[in-house]
């Protein structure tokens, strides 16, 4: 079992509210990514980080923003919720500087916007 | 384009048969490929991982073949159990870029029944 936690687990917001979704690890990886994922759909990239003060957006474009200030905790933010934002939420962790590195998956958080 | 196919959408057999899945991918220049496992309302976990090099991988009753010539992939499960009811994900991993991106099929849902 990997050592990556996220909360909520579930969550359910009104239009326009202000959320952050909290993902912490306790492997000392320097990776983070988090994902999107609707039912029955593949993983989508929104963000990833190399580390601390590092953060790049993936490949699906998201109005979401991340932080990066301490090597463990990886936060993602929405300033104003919207029923397009309803989804699940998945974060990961990995090692650097390997080719062929693990990556670990927190349980996700389950966003409904009504 | 980067893709990742994979077959059956779903599959339901009884507990204790035997199950293959297919993934076939376009992903170049190809890094890796992993099979995850992702039960209802979490997080995928690794089941194998699979480099160039390497045409087949066992995990317990799972094993997984991997072609490099023709892009396909398969995981076998032997003597299903009813534990084994979940989404099997094919992700495979590029080269050449320093995040070394995972590109995500859609998965396969596989149903266990008594």
């Amino acid at each position: 079992e990997a050592d990556i936690y996220q909360t909520p687990r579930y969550l359910v917001i009104g239009t326009g509210k202000k959320i952050t979704l909290e993902c912490s690890q306790t492997m000392g990886h320097d990776k983070m990514y988090w994902y999107q994922q609707d039912p029955g759909m593949e993983l989508h990239l929104i963000h990833y980080s190399y580390g601390v003060n590092s953060t790049e957006k993936g490949d699906l474009s998201s109005e979401s923003t991340v932080s990066r200030i301490r090597t463990e905790h990886f936060p993602l933010t929405l300033e104003s919720a919207r029923p397009s934002h309803t989804s699940q939420y998945l974060c990961a962790s990995s090692n650097s500087g390997l080719e062929i590195y693990e990556q670990y998956f927190g349980p996700g958080t389950r966003l409904t916007v009504t | 384009k980067n893709q990742v196919e994979q077959s059956p959408q779903s599959l339901i057999i009884l507990e204790g048969k035997n199950c293959t899945l297919q993934c076939n991918y376009t992903v170049s220049p190809f890094s890796n490929l992993r099979w995850y496992k992702q039960d209802t309302g979490r997080g995928p976990v690794s089941l194998t991982i699979m480099t160039f090099s390497e045409n087949t991988k066992s995990n317990g009753r799972y094993t997984a073949t991997l072609d490099a010539d023709t892009k396909q992939s398969s995981l076998h499960i032997t003597a299903s159990q009813l534990s084994d009811s979940a989404s099997y994900i094919c992700v495979v991993s590029d080269r050449g870029s320093t995040l070394g991106r995972l590109y995500f099929g859609r998965g396969t849902q596989l149903t266990v029944w008594p």
